[in-house]
């Protein structure tokens, strides 16, 4: 599983509300990733992230904010939750530090907003 | 951008059935490819990765998939399905950027 966990695992919330969900990883790969999957979309890019303080946008960012502040933990924040972020989200690092690497994912997170 | 396109999010073959499923992307210089595989309640696996290294690839489970330039496709293949198949599975390119992008997913279900 390479050692990436997910906290919380569940989160129901209401609207409005800001949420953080944590994603850690114990083995120091520079690359992490936040996707959220819905049904009929299949996994969508939030943000990721090249190294410590080093992010970028996906294709559904909006709504969404991203920290690195240590190679081991990738914070996924939703300033003011909506409930069109009612989704199962899923962490990733991928190995290598640059060219091709293999993503592993960790186990989700399932976020309601009520 | 990169973009990857599942043809059917529903395929459904019987036991011991030859399991063919599509992907296609587009790219203009010759990409990662990957497929994944996910259970009911579980996160992704990768099943096969291809890094250009040959065209045809070896996967778990029995899983195959072929590279094929010329049709821009990495169709998914197993001689043999078996119930245990059953999950969704997702094709998905690496970009220059990094960024990996995935396809819709395709359920496979398997008839006994």
């Amino acid at each position: 599983d390479a050692g990436i966990t997910q906290s919380p695992r569940h989160k129901v919330t209401e609207t409005g509300t800001p949420v953080t969900l944590r994603c850690h990883q114990t083995e120091n790969h520079r690359y992490m990733y936040w996707y959220r999957q819905d049904p009929g979309h299949g996994l969508r890019l939030i943000h990721y992230s090249y190294g410590v303080k080093d992010t970028d946008k996906g294709e559904v960012s909006d709504g969404y904010s991203v920290s690195r502040s240590k190679t081991e933990d990738f914070l996924l924040t939703l300033e003011s939750a909506t409930s069109s972020q009612t989704s199962v989200y899923f962490c990733a690092i991928r190995t290598g530090t640059g060219g091709f690497g293999e993503q592993f994912f960790g186990p989700g997170t399932r976020l309601t907003v009520l | 951008a990169q973009s990857v396109t599942q043809l059917g999010s529903h395929v459904s073959v019987s036991e011991g059935a030859l399991v063919l499923l599509r992907c296609n992307y587009s790219s203009s210089v010759p990409p990662y490819l990957f497929w994944y595989v996910q259970y009911p309640n579980q996160g992704l696996q990768l099943l096969l990765k291809y890094t250009s290294a040959a065209t045809l690839v070896k996967g778990i489970n029995g899983f195959e998939a072929e590279f094929k330039k010329s049709e821009t496709s990495f169709h998914l293949t197993k001689p043999s399905a078996h119930m245990s198949d059953a999950a969704e599975y997702f094709c998905a390119v690496q970009q220059r950027d990094d960024k990996i992008i995935f396809g819709k997913g395709t359920r496979l279900h398997i008839l006994p």
